[in-house]
């Protein structure tokens, strides 16, 4: 199964940008790269999706360099309500999830 | 929006008795999922269930787990003999196709509490 590598935790201010990086050591080909996100008592939710370079939606951005070996997960301008665990992800197919402890990010008012 | 639906949202039982928590995944989707999260600890996986039957398990998903599609809409799990470590937060998830990845939607989760 995937493994990959992210900070425990991370603070940040309100209206901050807030990049969270990933490794991805063990990606394959085939491989995409996911973000979740889950606040306190809920099921984590799907933030965005990307094989490589960079994709943004109205949520985020994700950047993804050539090797693919790693991921950039930008958030712009944080509110107190992006307070939540992060989930970094690499698999293909309908393989399921592997949730390792996450980026707990804090966003101080 | 479409969403995965789980009920209860909490249930309480005593050891050794049977639960059955129960899912109704989005309507045009195809592999369905479930996973549990102990509290303070990651979220872990347990099962995925397509095309009737089981595609993936973990080590966590052993005999006293089963799944089930009863029908064309709920998508349930049982747990045949609870045990106090059993006590955790259940997610479903339900993704659309095989095709290259498609997007896990989770549900808001059952809360089992084993006395």
């Amino acid at each position: 199964l995937a493994k990959t590598t992210q900070p425990i935790s991370m603070d940040s201010y309100e209206g901050q940008e807030v990049n969270i990086t990933c490794s991805h050591n063990n990606i394959a080909t085939n491989d995409y790269i996911t973000w979740y996100q889950q606040f306190p008592s809920q099921g984590p939710r799907f933030i965005i999706q990307g094989y490589k370079t960079k994709v943004t939606n109205e949520v985020a951005s994700l950047f993804i360099p050539a090797d693919r070996k790693s991921s950039t997960l930008s958030l712009p301008r944080v509110s107190l309500s992006d307070t939540a665990v992060y989930y970094c992800h690499n698999l293909s197919g309908n393989t399921p999830l592997v949730f390792g402890k996450g980026t707990r990010l804090s966003v101080i008012a | 929006e479409p969403e995965v639906t789980q009920t209860p949202s909490h249930q309480v039982t005593q050891m050794g008795q049977e639960v059955i928590l129960r899912c109704v995944p989005i309507s045009n989707h195809l592999y369905f999922y479930w996973y549990r999260q102990i509290l303070g600890q990651k979220v872990e996986f347990l099962v995925s269930f397509y095309n009737n039957e089981i595609s993936e398990k973990s080590e966590i998903f052993d005999d006293q787990f089963s799944v089930e599609r009863p029908d064309g809409s709920n998508f349930t799990l049982k747990i045949r003999s609870t045990k106090l470590e059993d006590s955790a937060m259940y997610f479903c998830a339900s993704s659309e196709t095989r095709d290259s990845y498609n997007e896990q939607f989770f549900g808001p989760g059952t809360r089992l509490t084993v006395l």
